[in-house]
């Protein structure tokens, strides 16, 4: 049982250059999620998504798009990276709406 | 915003209990309080939730008072394994929508 797998770890990009982070769970949880950390701050909400085909926008949703074709995978998309998405990038997911979010290890990425 | 203050570094010493207060004054009263903790640039970890009453596992103890407008962590018996920041969120509108604060750095000293 591997929990939430995120890849890769670590990424450095190119200003207007895209990519994909992705994040997988083999725990069948309906809830996913994308929070973005920056330095001395709290996690904010990227993305949700309440199970296969549904997404919804959190607090910091602009510059990235997210789809969920499956139960399992729930990945982020970078269309055109810039400076200001320099971040850690943690996917969580959920048995249900309240319960407790499983974290994966991160993706540190860099816009250079 | 978050709605919870919490202080923002504490001290412990190693073996003693270590008590992390939040303060959650606007909480509503179908809103729960969860705590997480985050070890150096680890994703964070769920330690325990509460709605009312105290709450116990194997990790911690969540203290809520009886107007619900603060709580208190316990790590009974602090090892240096739990130097980390620990954040007190009251969820908003389902697990999708936890709003992290700036949490306590909680400091183990041998």
């Amino acid at each position: 049982n591997a929990g939430v797998t995120q890849t890769p770890k670590f990424q450095v990009l190119k200003t207007g250059q895209s990519m994909t982070l992705q994040c997988a769970q083999d725990m069948n949880h309906e809830y996913m999620s994308w929070y973005r950390q920056d330095p001395g701050m709290g996690l904010r909400l990227i993305h949700y998504s309440v199970g296969a085909g549904i997404t919804d926008q959190g607090e910091v949703p602009n510059g990235y798009n997210v789809s969920r074709s499956t139960t399992e995978d729930f990945p982020l998309r970078l269309l055109s990276a810039a400076p200001s998405q320099t971040s850690v990038y943690f996917c969580a997911s959920s048995s249900g709406i309240w319960a407790p979010l499983h974290f994966g290890n991160g993706t540190r990425l860099t816009v250079t | 915003d978050a709605k919870t203050t919490q202080p923002p570094s504490m001290d412990c010493a190693e073996g003693r209990a270590a008590n992390l207060p939040c303060n959650h004054s606007t909480i509503s009263g179908n809103e729960y309080v969860y705590w997480y903790r985050q070890i150096h640039s680890q994703g964070p970890q769920y330690i325990i939730h509460g709605l009312k009453n105290n709450e116990t596992n194997e990790m911690a103890s969540l203290i809520i008072t009886e107007d619900r407008k603060s709580s208190t962590l316990i790590l009974p018996h602090a090892t240096l394994r739990d130097t980390a920041v620990y954040y007190c969120i009251v969820m908003e509108g389902g697990a999708q929508k936890l709003v992290f604060g700036q949490g306590t750095r909680l400091t183990i000293n041998p």
